[in-house]
């Protein structure tokens, strides 16, 4: 099935410092890719979407000058956080829409498995 | 302002038994309703989902009913299995599929025991 994958898996980072995720679809073109991020126990949060090509749209109350997000190519989207504080340490998962044979034909999304950073 | 709420953070059922979590929404602009499983550390499993224009969808122990009136969705899972101990995230989009944004509510940790 569809793979996405995260790179790093979790990242400790000093405050002040940039630190930037990846989000790669692995088997199938990802025209759109959407960033997301969860505090402990609390729901997944909706960051911005991105499609290839173009500027992200972020959602209200999301600093677009601190989270660059670039999404070059239909398979990759990067998640950039400029200089991180502790209040941004959080669960960051990206997901990845596209059309996908193996689904059926379909159009569907999958999530990464997250990337946990730790700003000190 | 949560568009989509999980009023029970915790749910504790025995194995074999029936799993009923329940998600309520206030946009009726939502179309297309999702239920997402998650472990600790790892991002969402899709489970199932259901349109608008449906009142029920059943996959195998997985079953969702939607009631659009009182804008209230649950998931049953029948039986229960110590392998569904996770948190249920159930989601909402405008649209007719999942490819869109999703808006999740807060999530429910379910426990199964043995």
């Amino acid at each position: 099935g569809a793979v996405v994958s995260q790179h790093p898996s979790w990242v400790i980072c000093k405050s002040g410092t940039s630190v930037k995720i990846e989000c790669r679809s692995l088997d199938f073109q990802a025209t759109t890719m959407f960033w997301y991020r969860q505090f402990p126990k609390q729901s997944l949060m909706l960051m911005a979407t991105s499609n290839e090509g173009s500027k992200a749209t972020y959602e209200q109350g999301v600093e677009k000058d601190k989270f660059l997000i670039n999404h070059a190519s239909l398979t990759l989207s990067t998640l950039t956080v400029t200089s991180a504080h502790p209040e941004d340490s959080s669960f960051y998962i990206c997901s990845a829409s596209g059309f996908l044979v193996s689904s059926g034909g379909t159009d569907t999304q999958y999530f990464g498995p997250g990337t946990r950073l730790t700003v000190l | 302002d949560q568009q989509v709420k999980q009023n029970s953070p915790s749910l504790s059922v025995q194995e074999g038994r029936i799993s009923i979590l329940n998600c309520d929404y206030t946009n009726s602009m939502f179309d297309y309703f999702l239920w997402y499983k998650k472990y600790p550390a790892e991002g969402p499993t899709f489970l199932i989902s259901i349109s608008s224009i449906k009142d029920k969808n059943e996959d195998g122990r997985f079953t969702v009913f939607l009631n659009k009136s009182a804008k209230h969705l649950s998931l049953h899972i029948v039986p229960s299995q110590p392998g569904d101990s996770a948190v249920y995230f159930c989601a909402a989009s405008r649209g007719s599929s999942n490819t869109g944004k999703l808006i999740f509510g807060q999530g429910t940790t379910l426990q199964v025991k043995p």
